[in-house]
């Protein structure tokens, strides 16, 4: 089955410690990948996403995502946390046709000051 | 300004009285979808539509329906609510492959 899983639901890091955030997907092809965010109340927001090519890619507010092949895997970095960076993270792929968004079960993200 | 409207943005109502939420987006995009969002499933697909006239199911569909009259609008509309429709509710739009710009969600309380 076409699933996406996030295996971390909560994570608490401190303040301008580095950051990993775990996808692993399940198709058998390679999707399209994308990492949102949603703050408290808000809507999500597109962090980055992965079509093809440099399987590193560079999102907005510092992070970056490295897709992985091998591993079915697409995990979420940043090098140092800010305060505002606590929120919901969730990763999601496009399967099949009518391009529908398969999302993770999202990891909450705290952040110790 | 680029964006996908959603009203109402809260929404407080009884078992079986008929409610309808309405997307709108100004981005000429022919792909729009409908999410609900629940609390240890994230997020998961109601309906969606490619273009005008043309919709279909997504992994939830029971007890809502859609409709797509013009390409900006895609109304979601829950002909007799019940409790376990409680959620919060996100219209998200694109082109036909890309990435999906969302709402700013839909909270829905049905007593």
């Amino acid at each position: 089955a076409q699933s996406v899983t996030q295996p971390d639901i909560h994570i608490t890091v401190s303040e301008g410690a580095s950051l990993e955030l775990r996808c692993n997907y399940s198709y058998g092809a390679t999707p399209y990948l994308f990492w949102y965010v949603q703050s408290p109340g808000q809507g999500l927001q597109l962090l980055l996403k992965y079509f093809s090519g440099d399987t590193l890619v560079q999102g907005i507010k510092g992070f970056e995502a490295e897709f992985k092949r091998s591993q079915s895997s697409f995990n979420l970095r940043k090098p140092s946390v800010h305060w505002s960076d606590a929120a919901e993270y969730f990763c999601a792929f496009i399967t099949g046709g009518g391009n529908k968004l398969t999302f993770g079960t999202g990891t909450q993200l705290k952040v110790e000051l | 300004e680029a964006q996908v409207t959603q009203n109402p943005r809260y929404l407080i109502t009884v078992t079986g009285k008929k409610l309808t939420v309405t997307c709108s987006q100004n981005m000429n995009h022919e792909y729009m979808s409908w999410y609900r969002q629940d609390p240890g499933l994230g997020l998961r697909q109601i309906y969606y539509s490619m273009n005008v006239e043309v919709t279909d199911k997504g992994d939830v569909p029971e007890g809502y329906k859609v409709s797509r009259k013009e390409k900006r609008n895609f109304p979601l509309i829950l002909e007799s609510p019940s409790p376990n429709q409680t959620s919060l509710y996100f219209c998200a739009s694109s082109r036909v492959t890309g990435e999906q710009y969302f709402g700013p969600g839909t909270r829905l309380t049905v007593t």
